[in-house]
């Protein structure tokens, strides 16, 4: 199975700021990277896919990069919709891997 | 518009099969792009795939649940299914059905949560 190691596990930050939260894959995954943004008592839902590749609909100012085996998604100022917890998720082989998840707060 | 909706019991009994059903809307189950999956989050903690399947049969599953998952796609009445075996309290979670389309990611359900009780 290939590891997905997500860094940091919390972060508390202000409208405004930029975040960054990393995520390092075990072995190679082809930029076959996801996000998900998930909010208290709601499902998942998908921010970027395939490394970098803005999923319709979600602001701007979401980014995503990285080459194997580290990724980042980058929240440019963050915004008070944006206070929810991120996953990232590898999906280039079975079985399709998350990271621990970081719960982004309001400082 | 797709969209994927989970049922079944909230309840089960350790030791027990788990049940689950999603009903799919507003799409296609017989694309050779998509994997039709179930995801879990024990309350609390971080999300866990469990395994997939595609319209011809062909299915994975998460090696650390041993063996117990089974996904059965009905593509005639829009639907596919999750049977766990051998449930215990460590099964408790909301499970979600979620589309996989290749290259892309997930689309999920709204989740429903099964209580394994001991």
């Amino acid at each position: 199975d290939t590891q997905m190691t997500q860094s940091p596990s919390s972060l508390s930050a202000s409208i405004g700021d930029r975040v960054t939260i990393t995520c390092r894959a075990s072995q190679s995954i082809n930029s076959w990277l996801a996000w998900y943004q998930q909010k208290p008592g709601k499902a998942p839902e998908l921010v970027i896919y395939k490394t970098s590749t803005l999923q319709s609909g979600v602001p701007s100012r979401f980014s995503g990069s990285g080459s194997g085996p580290d990724f980042a998604l980058t929240i440019s100022s963050l915004q008070p919709d944006d206070f929810a917890t991120y996953y990232c998720q590898q999906y280039n082989s079975f079985p399709h891997t998350f990271g621990q998840g970081t719960k982004l707060e309001i400082k | 518009q797709l969209q994927l909706r989970e049922s079944g019991p909230g309840l089960v009994k350790s030791s027990e099969t788990l049940s689950l059903t999603c009903t799919v809307s507003g799409g296609s189950m017989t694309d050779g792009d998509y994997w039709w999956a179930w995801i879990r989050q024990p309350p609390g903690k971080g999300l866990e795939w469990i395994g997939a399947a595609s319209y011809t049969g062909t299915s994975y599953s998460n090696p650390s649940l041993e063996g117990r998952v089974a996904i059965v796609v009905d593509t005639p009445n829009l639907q596919y299914s999750l049977r766990l075996s051998s449930v215990t309290d460590a099964d408790t979670a909301v499970y979600y059905c979620a589309r996989h389309s290749y290259g892309v990611g997930y689309h999920w359900g709204q989740g429903t949560l099964v209580t394994v009780s001991s």
